[in-house]
């Protein structure tokens, strides 16, 4: 089993529609991030959280540290945000583990 | 704006040949720097752990002297594939992490490499 799980791999959507993916792990962690990663594209930092809830712009994270689970949220979503979308996991020794991704395709 | 830059974003180099990739820190002190590799369809992996100063620490299955990785100074490492085949062929990443003040033990990401060894 992966220490980081998300759900679901693959996910398409029409545009306009609230978008979430989610992440659970099973080890301690100090910290949960984010990331996006268009297709041939680099990696962009969206959240770093450790408690709580973040936003920025249309994006929502959230964390439940004692259900050890997360949520990224997209509101009236957009097909520039068809990306991928990765949770990584920041263990309480510093090593980082990451989910597989979740591929977003969001139709015009 | 990005607190790590990595260059280049895509590299293309023929078999045999080496490619050095650079992870700078911007506007702080990175104690520790992480080299990651992701083939298609797959996770990001650890490569290599680097502290500033010392000898980079490989994960089980990475080779060290294929992957020559140099944390020379607090805001710069770098990451040089040798004698490089197809197989490499990978996108690689950087992170790091901060020492000192507001950027005390968080981790940024640098952008990515993608090389395309042809």
């Amino acid at each position: 089993k992966n220490e980081v799980e998300q759900s679901p791999q693959n996910l398409t959507a029409q545009e306009g529609e609230f978008i979430t993916i989610n992440c659970s792990y099973s080890v301690g962690i100090s910290a949960l991030h984010w990331l996006q990663q268009h297709p041939g594209g680099g990696i962009v930092s969206l959240f770093m959280l450790s408690s709580g809830k973040k936003k920025h712009g249309r994006l929502i994270a959230t964390i439940n540290i004692q259900e050890k689970h997360s949520s990224l949220h997209i509101t009236a979503s957009h097909p520039r945000d068809s990306a991928v979308y990765i949770c990584a996991v920041m263990e309480l020794d510093d090593k980082i583990i990451f989910g597989k991704g979740t591929r977003l395709h969001i139709l015009p | 704006g990005a607190v790590v830059s990595q260059h280049p974003s895509r590299v293309i180099c023929k078999s045999g040949t080496s490619v050095k990739i650079e992870c700078r820190s911007l506007d702080f002190q990175a104690t520790t720097m992480f080299w990651y590799r992701q083939f298609p369809k797959q996770s990001l992996m650890l490569m290599a752990t680097s502290n500033e100063g010392s000898k980079a620490t490989y994960e089980q299955g990475v080779e060290k002297d294929k992957f020559l990785i140099n944390h020379a100074s607090l805001t710069l490492s770098t990451l040089t594939v040798t004698s490089a085949h197809p197989e490499d062929s990978s996108f690689y990443i950087c992170s790091a992490r901060g020492g000192w003040g507001g950027f005390r033990n968080t981790i940024y990401f640098g952008e990515g490499s993608w090389l395309t060894v042809v």
